[in-house]
């Protein structure tokens, strides 16, 4: 069964330091989401990217991150200067064009040190 | 206040009893779904409806849209169902997460 994939599964990193998350979604999928879960709290939308660009982004989501599909398989979430309540397990999901059900991957747990 | 909530937060069971997690919420929604997490954090989609029910093996998913309300129910509970089970409404592009109800079973 096809299934989303999510590298690192756990990234240390010193705050202030870029860190960029990688993602594989379902191959056939058009809707891509990132979101993320601190510890012991709910999960969080953070953006969600359609046809090239951002559809809908909150207000965790701001200029210090940014999200790309640098090829037809990839997707990425980009920190540019990471702050110690970054700290989080991030999650890519995808959907397909009926926004049939999002599917997620198992997450990267970053730590910021 | 929040725009989902769940109740209860933690519920303990013996295998084989009936259980029942609701989920109210206050946004416009085209659909909820109703996902699971286990302890090591993975997050597997359980059910989507915009309407009625939906059964699959022992688990049941309903909504009624009128009233902005969910349940989940799971018949014959085991211990493999010790999980955190999350209401997610569908708010235009996004998922918006529940807090979680999470449920031990004991057998």
């Amino acid at each position: 069964e096809p299934e989303v994939t999510q590298t690192p599964s756990h990234q240390v990193t010193q705050m202030g330091q870029e860190v960029i998350l990688r993602c594989v979604p379902i191959s056939n999928h058009l809707y891509f989401y990132w979101y993320r879960q601190i510890l012991g709290q709910k999960v969080e939308f953070l953006v969600s990217f359609y046809n090239n660009e951002i559809s809908e982004k909150s207000e965790i989501f701001d200029d210090q991150f940014s999200v790309e599909r640098p090829d037809g398989s990839n997707f990425t979430l980009k920190i540019r200067s990471t702050k110690l309540e970054d700290s989080a397990m991030y999650f890519c999901a995808s959907s397909d064009i009926n926004q049939s059900g999002q599917y997620f991957g198992p997450g990267t747990r970053l730590t910021v040190t | 206040k929040n725009e989902v909530e769940q109740s209860p937060q933690n519920l303990t069971a013996q295998e084989g009893e009936f259980i029942t997690i609701n989920c109210s919420y206050s946004v416009g929604i085209s659909a909820l779904h109703w996902l699971q997490q286990h302890p090591g954090g993975g997050i597997v989609s359980l059910f989507m409806l915009s309407s009625g029910k939906k059964k699959h093996g022992r688990l049941i998913a309903t909504i009624n849209i009128q009233e902005k309300h969910s349940s989940l129910h799971i018949t014959a509970s085991h211990p493999r169902d010790s999980a955190v089970y999350i209401c997610a409404p569908h708010n235009t592009d996004k998922l918006i997460f529940g807090t979680g109800t999470r449920l031990q079973v004991f057998p």
